[in-house]
């Protein structure tokens, strides 16, 4: 099965600053989906943005956007413009075309804005 | 109600009680999903169904029984629970299982389960 991991279990950052999310993923396929949710606390997770991997160019909605580095198996979340409202879980997610719609989740990273 | 909801959003059982959580969702899609949250460990899936047929069973333990009436309502019926069956219990739903498109779930706020 595929793994995901999320190195940083906690990060903080000012706001209006900055901060990048890392994620990577350990897979042989060549395509597959990845995608960053966001669960505020007590809240619903929501989709941040997605990437499928034979698209070479990165993604972006809004303040959010990837580096998605294919040969690197890494796919990082920037959140520039850091609002109090972006304090959140962030899940790093991949899913492969290959075994139905299961998807592999990593273990978060707990994002702190400090105003 | 939009989006996909869950019911309760708490419940606090003991292990010889019997309970049901509920899943309903409004946005036309074809699959569902029943996932374990607990803290600092990556989410687990549990069940999928695709077109109410179960499609993935990840060796779940025989005391979660999951239940698809028709693809807007899913069901997790609990029984003889043990307290590390603690934890969010979140569902979710996405069009229908299709290898080449984003298939992107969307998820329920979840309940929040205490097994005594």
């Amino acid at each position: 099965a595929q793994t995901v991991t999320q190195s940083q279990p906690e990060m903080s950052v000012q706001e209006a600053e900055t901060v990048t999310l890392s994620c990577t993923y350990d897979t042989s396929e060549s395509d597959y989906y990845l995608f960053w949710y966001k669960q505020p606390p007590s809240r619903q997770m929501i989709l941040v943005i997605r990437q499928e991997a034979y698209k070479q160019q990165n993604a972006t909605e809004n303040r959010f956007s990837v580096n998605f580095q294919k040969a690197a198996k890494s796919f990082s979340l920037k959140i520039s413009d850091s609002q109090l409202g972006d304090a959140a879980m962030y899940f790093c997610a991949y899913r492969s075309p290959n075994t139905g719609n299961q998807f592999y989740f990593g273990t978060g990273t707990s994002l702190t804005v400090i105003p | 109600e939009t989006g996909v909801t869950q019911t309760p959003r708490h419940l606090v059982m003991g292990m010889t009680n019997k309970k049901s959580l509920k899943c309903e969702q409004h946005l036309g899609h074809n699959a569902m999903y029943w996932y374990k949250q607990s803290a600092k460990k990556p989410l687990e899936l549990m069940f999928v169904y695709n077109f109410k047929e179960q499609t993935e069973n990840n060796s779940v333990p025989s005391r979660f029984s999951p239940e698809c009436p028709n693809s807007s309502h899913l069901f997790l019926h609990l029984h003889t629970l043990q307290p590390e069956d603690s934890a969010l219990y979140l569902c979710a739903s996405s069009q229908a299982v299709s290898a080449s498109s984003y298939n992107e779930q969307f998820f329920g706020p979840g309940t929040r389960l205490t097994v005594l």
